[in-house]
């Protein structure tokens, strides 16, 4: 069956650069979570968007941004990178919201 | 406000041993949806089972199981004979049924090593 993609797997920005990931949620879910991992934690939920739309909104910085595509896709934008944002980056889909959120194998950000 | 604990910050097992893992949330919601998932050293978040608070039968998938207790707000998964395959760090998750977007809460994750 198919899962949620994300692209990249691994990257490695410098402070202050501009970081843009990618995920492409299993065909047919409408909505797109977006979690974020720092080392020893547990996922903490970033940004949501239910039909293109954004629906919820968590602990996300200023510095990012995030949009759904009318493929259903969805991109998180991360400028102005600092040593804290090194996490691994999750995208969930589901199909509707409330039902079970599937995720992606996750963006493993390195900020040096 | 939601939260989940989950006391247990590691628990190291022989193979075989049964072990459960133990899951306390609260929320305010009447409607709300639990969840396991397994982290293996990998890094994948991997869905084990969804629950919804309507529904508090427990549930048994071959060598797992869960008991999920609304008078006393736990959610408890058991593997039964465990195995080195088990190891893996396991998050306990709570989600409210407000429609729109249902944000997932995860506890702080129980690390789990079987040893062979």
């Amino acid at each position: 069956a198919a899962g949620v993609i994300q692209s990249p797997r691994h990257l490695i920005k410098e402070k202050r650069e501009t970081a843009t990931l990618k995920c492409y949620p299993i065909p047919r879910h409408d909505t797109v979570y977006w979690y974020q991992q720092g080392p020893g934690q547990d996922p903490q939920f970033l940004i949501s968007f239910y039909e293109k739309m954004q629906s919820d909104k968590g602990s996300i910085p200023d510095r990012f941004s995030a949009q759904q595509f009318s493929d259903y896709h969805s991109e998180l934008n991360m400028s102005s990178l600092e040593l804290g944002d090194s996490a691994l980056y999750f995208c969930a889909s589901s199909f509707g919201a409330g039902e079970t959120q599937y995720f992606g194998p996750g963006t493993r950000l390195l900020v040096l | 406000a939601q939260k989940v604990t989950q006391a247990q910050t590691e628990i190291s097992v022989v193979e075989k041993e049964d072990v459960t893992l133990d899951c306390v949330y609260e929320t305010r919601d009447t409607t709300y949806y639990l969840f396991w998932y397994k982290q293996p050293p990998s890094g994948e978040l991997v869905f084990l089972i969804r629950r919804n608070s309507f529904d508090e039968q427990n549930e048994i998938s071959g060598r797992y199981s869960w008991n999920f207790q609304k008078s006393t707000s736990s959610f408890n998964f058991t593997i039964t004979a465990s195995q080195v395959v088990d190891s893996a760090v396991y998050f306990c998750a709570l989600s409210e049924g407000r429609g729109g977007s249902e944000k997932l809460v995860f506890g702080k994750g129980t690390k789990l090593t079987v040893n062979p």
